[in-house]
């Protein structure tokens, strides 16, 4: 059964950048019927986008986020990273990432999902 | 940009009741819909994809539809573990993906 696990800092300081990671198991990061995403929660809010990647490491980002966003692909480790530079305390939420599946005809949605990790931006 | 909105953003209703949720987009999206319930404190479920299908493993009493820019959500008999949040997601041919605002479903 496929899991995705998030990792990395539960804080950051304004101004840097955050980094975080997404082990694949159960299944590979390198299957081409797929792609994994990163998506965010901040406290008492709705869901954003942030990215999404292709094992080939072709990537699709949220236009609000893109300046600050870099999603990166490690297939030998079946894992894929979000970074997000120059935080702020608006950047403070729940991180999801998932694997986002295609429906057929074309366009992709979310069917597995991460347990989510809590990030805080504060000093 | 396309926009999503969601009405109502909150409702209220009895074990058993119809309940319908509307998902409308700022321009057509075929049928590129998706909807997501999130419990409080758990992680979002998809529950239906392509406005329509239902995800495996999913009570039959949650069905979608819906094309181009208006879409609902029903769930035919509410029960006290369906309270949660639900939101709508548009998708392109691309993995590019907007949200909805979410609607909370609370048991009356």
């Amino acid at each position: 059964q496929l899991q995705l696990q998030e990792s990395g800092p539960g804080l950051v300081k304004p101004s840097e950048t955050l980094s975080l990671t997404c082990t694949v198991s159960g299944g590979s990061i390198s299957s081409s019927s797929y792609y994994w995403g990163w998506i965010r929660q901040p406290p008492g809010k709705g869901l954003e986008w942030i990215g999404s990647i292709y094992y080939s490491g072709s990537t699709y980002y949220n236009p609000s986020l893109k300046s600050r966003v870099t999603i990166s692909v490690d297939t030998s480790k079946n894992q894929f990273s979000l970074k997000l530079s120059s935080v702020t305390a608006a950047d403070t939420a729940v991180y999801y990432c998932a694997r986002l599946s295609e429906q057929g005809d074309g366009g992709y949605y979310m069917d597995v999902w991460g347990k989510g990790t809590t990030v805080t931006v504060s000093s | 940009d396309i926009q999503m909105t969601q009405s109502p953003s909150s409702l209220s209703a009895s074990v058993g009741d119809r309940v319908t949720i509307t998902c409308r987009a700022s321009q057509g999206i075929s049928n590129y819909l998706a909807w997501y319930q999130q419990k409080p404190g758990k992680v979002p479920k998809l529950l239906i994809y392509a406005a329509s299908t239902l995800q495996s493993g999913v009570p039959s009493r949650f069905s979608g539809s819906g094309s181009g820019t208006d879409f609902t959500l029903t769930i035919s008999s509410l029960q006290p573990e369906d309270v949660a949040t639900y939101y709508c997601q548009k998708y392109n041919s691309a993995p590019i993906f907007t949200f909805g605002p979410g609607t909370k479903v609370d048991i009356k």
